[in-house]
């Protein structure tokens, strides 16, 4: 069965430390797609990043990187210099038949100043 | 661009009460339509999916129905709540396919009393 997780609950670091986000998935399907997104205070999820299983390399995008391991079946994020507005629940997703997502638990990270 | 609306932002009902929750997209056509639930515990648990007008799987038995009279309009209904049924309930929306992201509206969050 398809599967993802994200076995921290919660992260805490001080301002400009950077933070790592772990995410584990499981699934028996060949071709599948990874997702990140960020859920502020204010409840809307934001899509953060999409990765298909074919496309190991990793990405960038300002503080963000993202390092997708199909021999560990990880998919981490990385903020780089964390900043108070990166104070966040992080949920990382997997693609199913039908373009449905399975979302991890969530981890909430908070940056303090 | 693609927008999507959804409604109420906050809402408190007494148990055995009916339930309307009504979404909508604009800017784009024949879109993939989704209601998820996110308990207290942080976890995204799909609740019904429709890939056209008329169209509705659900993917947990419950107290819960939805509905799509319209191409771009997704309704979340209960004939009675229970307490249980209490939730931020988020509409998305996405073109479709295992590698779309799914878009998020911002949500409403129920409170059953």
């Amino acid at each position: 069965a398809q599967k993802v997780t994200q076995a921290q609950t919660e992260i805490s670091v001080v301002e400009k430390e950077d933070v790592t986000l772990d995410c584990v998935y499981e699934t028996r399907d060949t071709t599948y797609y990874l997702f990140w997104y960020k859920q502020p205070p204010s409840g809307e999820l934001v899509f953060l990043i999409r990765r298909n299983s074919f496309d190991e390399q990793n990405e960038i995008s300002g503080r963000y990187s993202w390092n997708f391991q199909k021999s560990t079946s990880s998919f981490n994020f990385t903020i780089t210099a964390s900043q108070v507005v990166d104070s966040a629940v992080y949920f990382c997703a997997l693609s199913e038949v039908g373009g449905k997502l399975i979302f991890g638990q969530g981890t909430e990270l908070s940056v303090k100043p | 661009s693609q927008t999507i609306h959804q409604w109420p932002a906050t809402l408190v009902q007494p148990v055995g009460s009916p339930l309307s929750l009504e979404c909508t997209v604009e800017g784009t056509s024949n879109p993939n339509l989704y209601w998820y639930r996110q308990a207290a515990g942080r976890g995204l648990q799909l609740l019904f999916y429709s890939v056209g007008i008329g169209q509705i799987s659900s993917e947990v038995p419950q107290n819960l129905s939805a509905s799509r009279p319209q191409d771009r309009q997704f309704i979340l209904s209960s004939k009675k709540l229970l307490l249980s049924d209490s939730g931020f309930y988020l509409c998305a929306w996405s073109a479709g396919g295992t590698n779309s992201p799914l878009h998020f509206g911002n949500g409403t969050r129920l409170t059953v009393t």
